[in-house]
């Protein structure tokens, strides 16, 4: 059973339109993360939520937001996209308990910007 | 932020054993150590996870010294399966991912 999903699997968008993914867990985890990955390289981290605290990574760019509005869903909003910001987008959730956690990912989605 | 050094790419055979390192000499005191795999187009997936000493699960083990400054996770007898992205964390809260190891099992 797919405990973290990311919807859409693929987005397609032109460039500067904005575009919003979505995550979704059924873990009922504490945090949830958003992950850019590209091509052969690893997943950088974005930014986080502990519960309703954001946790914004110094070098994000301004134009990527996120929200959750709830404990299970969390949105990465980007609000011009740029041939840049073409990447995975991964999702993932930790229990909060602190050390000896683990990171549960959902598929991603993978963002084509045109 | 603890920060993870790996090599950058492993070649193996079938049926080898493949031990891969990886260096966190900044870990902190509660912190452990957790591996992940993962394969392309997908969502890393975790392996195994430990503290000190040694951790054997039904797909690998991890092999933590003393000092707790490096890891090694090893995994017995490597089919074609198991070529992928490996990934070592450490961390609470906060994880950030270092340059992964490219495994590469070939027939």
């Amino acid at each position: 059973d797919a405990m973290v999903i990311q919807n859409p699997r693929y987005q397609v968008t032109q460039f500067g339109k904005p575009v919003t993914l979505s995550c979704s867990q059924t873990l009922n985890h504490n945090v949830m993360y958003w992950y850019q990955q590209k091509s052969s390289q690893a997943p950088k981290l974005l930014f986080h939520y502990y519960d309703k605290d954001f946790n914004n990574e110094a070098d994000t760019p301004d134009n990527f937001q996120s929200r959750r509005p709830n404990t299970s869903f969390c949105f990465l909003d980007i609000r011009s996209p740029g041939l840049g910001d073409a990447a995975m987008y991964l999702c993932a959730t930790s229990s909060g308990q602190g050390s000896g956690e683990k990171l549960f990912f959902g598929s991603g989605t993978q963002l084509s910007v045109l | 932020l603890a920060k993870t050094t790996q090599p950058i790419s492993m070649d193996s055979y079938e049926g080898q054993e493949v031990n891969i390192t990886c260096s966190h000499n900044n870990i902190a005191t509660n912190d452990y150590i957790t591996w992940y795999q993962q394969f392309p187009s997908q969502g890393p997936r975790f392996i195994i996870q430990g503290y000190k000493t040694k951790v054997t699960n039904e797909v690998a083990s991890l092999f933590i010294p003393a000092d707790r400054k490096s890891s090694t996770l090893s995994l017995p007898r490597v089919s074609l399966s198991d070529t992928a992205v490996y990934y070592c964390l450490s961390g609470t809260y906060k994880y950030i991912f270092g340059t992964g190891t490219r495994l590469k099992v070939l027939a």
